[in-house]
């Protein structure tokens, strides 16, 4: 079962512009995280959010969580090229396993040089 | 380079073969886990083992038959398999299952599977 949405599906910027992806869920959440996956690869984690967290920060990325609009976002600063790839939202649904983690539809982002 | 090795990287099969993917980390993870990945679509979770022990299956269908020989390898064999199975197959590791929220998931680079 698909527990988010994200938004855009596809992203297109130039190299240096800043990225902006969106995610929601439909149930309470334990915590919800952020992957990135290039063409051909497994996923890598990024960065994971607490339902208790509203911002996090690290390195060029910064992640929000609204829980009361169940929402979230991935903010990618001054762009490079190699950003390029998909990019998943994950969350944990509440009284669940902490293993089932649900992964959004994704948003495929490509940076032009 | 991931630290979770899968092989093979590709794999062709008939739907009369039988075969295995594996999997392997040398992190001390106890929680391994396989996903089902579609083109553009996101992974879809399939098994968990936790301490060596099949906690999750999401009704998967029964000619794939997981397997977690010791805490560090986990294997999927695969038999009878259709052609809408033919995927990348991704597995994952997580420190443990015992109730810590912060645990990242760490995924190999799956085998890309195609049913002839």
């Amino acid at each position: 079962s698909q527990q988010g949405e994200e938004d855009p599906q596809a992203l297109s910027i130039q190299e240096g512009e800043n990225a902006t992806m969106n995610c929601s869920y439909k149930t309470s959440i334990n915590n919800l995280q952020w992957y990135r996956q290039n063409s051909g690869r497994g996923l890598v984690h990024l960065i994971l959010i607490r339902s208790n967290e509203r911002e996090k920060h690290s390195g060029r990325l910064r992640v929000t969580l609204d829980t009361s609009k169940k929402s979230s976002s991935l903010l990618i600063t001054a762009s490079r090229a190699a950003d390029t790839a998909s990019y998943f939202c994950a969350s944990v649904p509440r009284k669940t396993s902490y293993d089932k983690v649900i992964f959004g539809p994704g948003t495929s982002l490509s940076v032009i040089p | 380079d991931t630290e979770v090795t899968q092989t093979p990287k590709h794999l062709v099969m008939g739907m009369t073969n039988k075969k295995s993917l594996k999997c392997e980390q040398h992190m001390g993870h106890r929680a391994m886990y396989w996903y089902k990945q579609k083109a553009k679509k996101p992974p879809e979770l399939m098994f968990v083992y936790s301490y060596e022990k099949l906690s999750i299956n999401e009704s998967v269908p029964s000619r794939f038959s997981p397997e977690c020989p010791n805490s560090s390898l986990l294997n999927l064999h695969l038999h009878a398999l259709q052609p809408e199975d033919s995927a990348l197959y991704l597995c994952a590791s997580s420190q443990d299952s015992s109730g810590a929220e912060d645990q990242p998931q760490h995924f190999g680079d799956g085998t890309r599977l195609s049913i002839l």
